[in-house]
């Protein structure tokens, strides 16, 4: 069974600091990678995918990505109250014959003003 | 784009009874969706995923015959929770992913509470 960690949190930040979300996974094949975000008592929404190595910006939004090490992060710049949530990290996982996500258990992001 | 919508956002009902959930692709032909439950504070638990035209598989634990799932066309699955108890009391979730895209676009949930 493909694993994904996740620090659980909560990770406070100052509003305007950077935010930095991390996050292992088990299968050193897996190719491609998401971050979703979601808010308390809501479904979760895709902020990034990510395939290569390297990082990849949208907006204040980072998404690195180091597949020999197995990990990939989501870097938040001028953090606001606004991005307080959960962040989940996400991998496909075909066994089973299947494609399914395996989702980490997320961290609790808390921006402070 | 990738809109996907739920129906009931919310529904209250007795013990025993059942209810269904419906899961749509407003904007695109989903083959694949998929059914999670949320317990409060907890992690999202997949359910079960869903093909267009054929049995849905579910993981295990899940009972196949409590939780009908049904996705008869491209643009809708639903769920059936039978004989409904207060602990199947949660938030279910559903997502759909467009052909060939491993990328899943969630619903905005459905809150179940069984009384």
């Amino acid at each position: 069974q493909k694993e994904v960690e996740q620090n659980s949190g909560p990770l406070s930040v100052p509003e305007g600091a950077i935010a930095s979300l991390n996050c292992t996974y088990s299968d050193r094949g897996s190719q491609s990678f998401f971050w979703y975000r979601q808010y308390s008592g809501k479904s979760p929404e895709l902020i990034m995918s990510i395939y290569s190595n390297g990082d990849k910006e949208d907006g204040r939004f980072t998404a690195q990505l180091n597949k020999a090490s197995q990990y990939v992060s989501l870097l938040i710049r001028d953090s606001q109250p606004s991005d307080s949530a959960t962040y989940l990290c996400a991998v496909p996982d075909f066994s089973g014959g299947y494609n399914k996500l395996i989702f980490g258990a997320g961290t609790r992001l808390a921006v402070h003003p | 784009g990738a809109v996907v919508s739920q129906h009931p956002s919310r529904v209250i009902c007795k013990s025993g009874t059942s209810v269904k959930i419906e899961c749509r692709s407003l904007d695109f032909q989903a083959t694949t969706m998929f059914w999670y439950r949320q317990f409060p504070k907890q992690s999202l638990m997949l359910m079960a995923t869903s093909n267009e035209g054929s049995k849905a598989t579910y993981e295990q634990g899940v009972e196949k015959d409590k939780f009908l799932i049904n996705h008869a066309s491209l643009t809708l699955s639903t769920l059936t929770v039978t004989s409904a108890h207060p602990e199947d009391s949660s938030f279910y979730i559903c997502s759909a992913r467009i052909l060939a895209q491993e990328t899943q676009y969630f619903g905005p949930g459905t809150r179940l509470l069984v009384l």
